[in-house]
């Protein structure tokens, strides 16, 4: 089945402590994007790639670390220098000719 | 920066009703995308639109990227209980790169 994967669905870790969100497709898609949900509110951008060994910074990239060396994956660090981690990560891409976003199913962090 | 306006917040309706939400900016866009999200899941992709004046349906939704460029709206008819959820609107502004602005979304509830 061709999609978006992120794991793990639900992760816990300790204030203080990095840890890194998974984000993979086999949709050969180009470019890969990292949002953050709050509840009730929108998406807000983290970073995003839009080619292998490149990526920009979005609306909030403070705190946050990305990868992109091979296409297929897209791995979000969250540092312990991120003020305020615990969120709804969500992990997106798209295919070089449209903007048209496909989302994996999330990331629930909580930082205890 | 650059914002969508969507509208309303939330809705509650009766099962059965017919549905109308919007997204509206003072900006010009390229693309107009309809995401729906329910609790804990990440958004799937409704309808794309990318012409100005086009009007696109999948089942009881209906979508229409507006001649100005500068808004868009969703109809949905004869609600069912699993229309529930978060609607979001999305859209890429002309003459810049491929960040795609995201509105704060439609909460839809359906009464018993």
């Amino acid at each position: 089945d061709g999609g978006i994967t992120q794991s793990p669905k639900y992760l816990f870790r300790k204030e203080g402590q990095n840890v890194t969100l998974s984000c993979e497709q086999n949709l050969n898609h180009d470019a890969m994007y990292w949002y953050r949900q709050d509840p009730g509110q929108g998406l807000r951008l983290i970073y995003y790639s839009q080619i292998v060994n490149d990526f920009q910074k979005g609306d909030i990239a403070e705190g946050y670390s990305v990868s992109r060396e091979k296409k297929e994956s897209f791995p979000l660090t969250v540092t312990s220098a991120q003020k305020n981690p615990t969120a709804f990560y969500l992990c997106a891409s798209s295919p070089g000719d449209t903007d048209t976003q496909y989302f994996g199913p999330g990331t629930r962090l909580t930082v205890l | 920066g650059q914002q969508l306006n969507q509208s309303p917040q939330s809705m509650f309706i009766q099962e059965g009703e017919d549905v109308s939400m919007n997204c509206t900016s003072s900006s010009i866009f390229n693309t107009w995308l309809w995401y729906k999200q329910d609790p804990g899941e990440g958004p799937v992709l409704l309808i794309a639109l990318y012409k100005a004046g086009e009007l696109t349906s999948n089942g009881r939704l209906t979508a229409q990227f507006g001649i100005t460029r500068k808004d868009s709206f969703l109809n949905i008819s004869a609600s069912i209980p699993s229309d529930v959820g978060i609607y979001f609107c999305a859209g890429q502004l002309m003459n810049r790169d491929d960040k795609i602005i995201f509105g704060k979304g439609t909460r839809l509830h359906i009464l018993p």
